[in-house]
């Protein structure tokens, strides 16, 4: 099946740097790829995707790049603020409603 | 308002107890997950419910069993609970096939001792 690995386990950036997240896949057939959010105690909610036919996907502060040759996506997060203090799991999959997560990434936000 | 809720939130429970927790969903959603969290292992699948009775294993089935008879809910059962089964479990939910956005409960903390 699909393995995603997320390359930093941690991540200390200062506010208002950009921090980049991630990610690789293993399955060609895989073709969505969203992105998670974990803040400390709390539950995962939803934050960006992309899917496979763009490269490229902007919401505000969060960019989201997908390299399919090499099998690997990424999250920029620009401008950081202290709430986006969490951590965030990648994941890939293909069209059966079967998402295979990452270990996930803590994001420290420096003041 | 879309929610997905999880009862109870915190359990503790002897070892080779029964365990039930439960999850809902007011979104009519097709699809429902059950996962368990570990520290610096992310997410793990147990099982996906495709609809009512329509359940498949994830990767990690042994040792849990499921129930979905009514499409809002979805239950996870532990016959006989093991000390390596204390985790946080979340339920999530999903609207239906090619929709794959996934919306999580506030997870279920159960320690077994």
């Amino acid at each position: 099946g699909e393995k995603v690995e997320q390359h930093e386990s941690t991540l200390s950036v200062r506010e208002g740097d950009s921090a980049v997240i991630n990610c690789t896949y293993t399955d060609t057939a895989s073709s969505y790829f969203p992105w998670y959010k974990q803040e400390a105690g709390k539950s995962l909610h939803f934050v960006i995707d992309i899917r496979s036919n763009v490269d490229r996907k902007q919401s505000q502060r969060l960019i989201v790049l997908l390299d399919k040759k090499a099998k690997r996506f990424s999250l920029h997060i620009t401008a950081t603020q202290p709430e986006d203090s969490a951590i965030y799991f990648c994941a890939a999959s293909r069209s059966n409603n079967r998402i295979f997560f990452g270990d996930g990434t803590q994001l420290v936000v420096k003041p | 308002d879309m929610k997905v809720t999880q009862m109870p939130r915190y359990l503790i429970k002897r070892m080779g107890e029964n365990v039930l927790l439960e999850c809902g969903q007011d979104m009519s959603h097709e699809t429902m997950y059950w996962y368990r969290q570990d520290p610096g292992l992310g997410l793990q699948l147990i099982y996906i419910s495709y609809d009512v009775d329509s359940n498949s294993e994830g990767d990690i089935p042994k040792g849990y069993r499921v129930s979905r008879k009514k499409r809002e809910h979805f239950s996870l059962i532990l016959d006989s609970a093991k000390t390596n089964q204390t985790s946080v479990y979340f339920c999530a939910s999903s609207r239906d096939w090619g929709s794959y956005e996934q919306y999580f409960g506030p997870g279920t903390r159960l320690t077994v001792l």
